[in-house]
């Protein structure tokens, strides 16, 4: 059981090139979430989607864009990335039967020069 | 941006001390969540509190939801250098949307 799984866990990119961060669950959850984690910030919330076919805005959506292309996979794009991107992004999953349990992938750490 | 606000930053802490972390908030939190996350991977949960007043025990872990409803402690008993991690503190804003603490940063010294 994987559990949530996301791809890449390294990316280096330059000011204004675009990429999509992947994410896939195999737990059958109906909720999905992206975070960024940034030193002495804690996790800040930067989209969810609650069910499959929604999304809505966290606390800090600026310069983001996701799809809940199905289910299991949650994605979330950078069009044009900047500096201020630079961050550890984690991908997760919440599912009615485990209570309010979030469930967190391992991370991708972006780099934008 | 942050709701909860967890104490201390940082922490070192001699191998079999017991200590305690702790967050605030100025908003009611329904659930309260404690998440350990070690070097380079997600957070994992530890406890979750569902009613104030509730004590839980996870191991040589233990949380309490306080009774306003407003905050919440972690103790780590007899401490060992694999606690060493990120915790942080997270609560419920509403069915969907977590908050999450800052996180206390421990270093065990062996």
């Amino acid at each position: 059981n994987a559990g949530v799984t996301q791809t890449p866990k390294f990316q280096v990119l330059k000011t204004g090139q675009s990429m999509t961060l992947q994410c896939a669950q195999d737990m059958n959850h109906n909720s999905m979430y992206w975070y960024r984690q940034d030193p002495g910030m804690g996790l800040r919330l930067i989209y969810y989607s609650a069910s499959e076919g929604t999304t809505d805005k966290g606390e800090v959506p600026n310069g983001y864009n996701v799809s809940r292309l199905n289910k299991r996979e949650f994605s979330l794009r950078l069009e044009s990335a900047a500096p201020s991107q630079t961050s550890v992004y984690f991908c997760a999953s919440k599912g009615a039967e485990a209570g309010e349990k979030l469930f967190f992938g391992s991370g991708t750490q972006l780099s934008v020069l | 941006g942050q709701q909860l606000n967890q104490s201390p930053q940082s922490m070192f802490i001699q191998e079999g001390e017991d200590v305690s972390m702790n967050c605030t908030s100025s908003s009611i939190f329904n659930t309260w969540l404690w998440y350990k996350q070690e070097p380079g991977e997600g957070p994992v949960l530890l406890i979750a509190l569902y009613k104030a007043g509730e004590l839980t025990s996870n191991g040589r872990l233990t949380a309490q939801f306080g009774i306003t409803r407003k905050d919440s402690f972690l103790n780590i008993s007899a401490s060992i250098p694999s606690d060493v991690g990120i915790y942080f503190c997270a609560g419920h804003i509403n069915d969907y949307k977590l908050s999450f603490g800052a996180g206390t940063t421990v270093t065990v010294r062996a």
